[in-house]
């Protein structure tokens, strides 16, 4: 059973400092890794996605991927409370579904 | 267009009701899905449509229906359904091995 185990939180860190996000995955042959956001009552709304080893920079956001480590990252700098939400990382292997973690719940404080 | 669009946003049925829930797409994606997702729960695959054939049940009830008119439309047939299947309903889509776009969901309700 292939599974993406997530701390559930809430994380919560003051505004201005770097929320990080942390995710395992057990599928040694997964290859796409995904991190989605989702608003209390809304959709989830994919922010980042990453392929290969290393990190991926985006705005505020940066994705990390260690895959000897089987861990996928997200670290948010500056962090806004608009950034208060859920974060789930999906992880895909040789099919196109992604097994997608209970996700973190992230609250940034004024 | 990069929007996957879900009607109704809101839905309240009865457990003797007919209702569809419906979703569209205009981005090329050639694989389109639908989730179900509960309160605090991650989302939980439900359907897939990979060019317009069903490839993925995940052992659904038979209460819900997939269908897939087209490449740009998908749609989820409900009957007879029960208070547990209250949830937001999640249509998606994607193409080859990028994330998903999900759409704005339906909220359902079932009385």
């Amino acid at each position: 059973q292939k599974e993406v185990e997530q701390n559930s939180g809430p994380l919560s860190v003051p505004e201005g400092a770097i929320a990080s996000l942390n995710c395992t995955y057990s599928d040694r042959v997964s290859q796409s890794f995904f991190w989605y956001r989702q608003y209390s009552g809304k959709s989830p709304e994919l922010i980042m996605s990453i392929y290969s080893n290393g990190d991926k920079e985006d705005g505020r956001f940066t994705a990390q991927l260690n895959k000897a480590s089987q861990y996928v990252s997200l670290l948010i700098r500056d962090s806004q409370p608009s950034d208060s939400a859920t974060y789930l990382c999906a992880v895909s292997g040789g099919s196109y579904i992604p097994t997608f973690g209970r996700g973190t719940s992230l609250i940034v404080h004024p | 267009d990069t929007e996957v669009t879900q009607t109704p946003k809101h839905l309240v049925m009865g457990m003797t009701n007919k209702k569809s829930l419906k979703c569209e797409q205009h981005m090329g994606h050639r694989a389109m899905y639908w989730y179900k997702q509960k309160a605090k729960k991650p989302p939980e695959l439900m359907f897939v449509y990979s060019y317009e054939k069903l490839s993925i049940n995940e052992s659904v009830p038979s209460r819900f229906s997939p269908e897939c008119p087209n490449s740009s439309l998908l749609n989820l047939h409900l009957h007879a359904l029960q208070p547990e299947d209250s949830a937001l309903y999640l249509c998606a889509s994607s193409q080859a091995l990028e994330g998903y776009t999900f759409g704005s969901g339906t909220r359902l309700t079932v009385v």
